[in-house]
């Protein structure tokens, strides 16, 4: 069965510190992977999306980017973090190809990002 | 563009009552529909979703049919549970080229809160 695991789970950083969120998928092969963020414990907004590895496209232009250096790999990053850069961050996963369940996504269990 | 609208919240209930979450779309092409639900701290799980007009998804006692003709995707339960307390978020894909396409667009989310 696929799993998918982000983390760390919480995190609190200054203001001007680096950012990294890790998320790995299991049992599945060149899935799609997509970063979200939701603000205010509420609506979900597409940061990033990739359909294979080194492809990665932005939805919103923001201080944040995001790297998949392995088939199942995403990395969410950030040079300097600002305070709009708090949030709950999901990772997640779609089938492709052939695969299915098809345009299901599968969601990362979340980290939580305090800039102080 | 693709957009959701779902039923501003919150809804506050009482156990057993009957729970209405109204979830509206606009699409290019031929959508699949979702709910996802979200418990407090946690990632968004699938509730239901359907691939078709007239398809009803189902899942735990919740129910959503998908209404081409009206555009809707209605959350619904005849009877909810405290545990039933999470938000709940409609969610559209539209698939491109007969491909896996998973890039999902969310409503804004209504945050449900049962009483005993």
């Amino acid at each position: 069965s696929q799993t998918i695991h982000q983390w760390p789970a919480t995190l609190v950083q200054p203001v001007g510190s680096p950012l990294s969120l890790e998320c790995t998928v299991e049992g599945t092969s060149n899935p799609n992977l997509y970063w979200y963020r939701q603000a205010a414990g509420r609506g979900l907004q597409l940061l990033f999306y990739s359909v294979g590895i080194g492809q990665i496209s932005s939805e919103v232009p923001q201080n944040l980017s995001a790297s998949r250096p392995q088939d199942r790999q995403f990395i969410l990053s950030s040079k300097k973090l600002l305070l709009s850069d708090s949030g709950f961050y999901l990772c997640a996963w779609s089938a492709t190809g052939a695969q299915k369940p098809r345009g299901e996504l599968f969601f990362g269990e979340g980290s939580r990002l305090t800039v102080l | 563009g693709n957009s959701v609208t779902q039923m501003e919240g919150p809804v506050t209930l009482s156990e057993e009552a009957f729970l209405t979450i109204n979830c509206t779309y606009t699409a290019t092409g031929y959508p699949s529909l979702f709910w996802y639900v979200q418990y407090p701290g946690e990632g968004l799980q699938l509730l239901l979703k359907a691939t078709k007009a007239d398809d009803k998804g189902s899942n735990k006692g919740f129910e959503a049919t998908y209404r081409k003709e009206t555009t809707s995707f209605h959350l619904e339960k005849g009877s909810v549970q405290v545990s039933d307390s999470a938000v709940y978020f409609c969610a559209l894909s539209v698939s491109a080229g007969g491909t896996s396409y998973g890039k999902l667009t969310f409503g804004q989310g209504t945050i449900l809160t049962v009483h005993p």
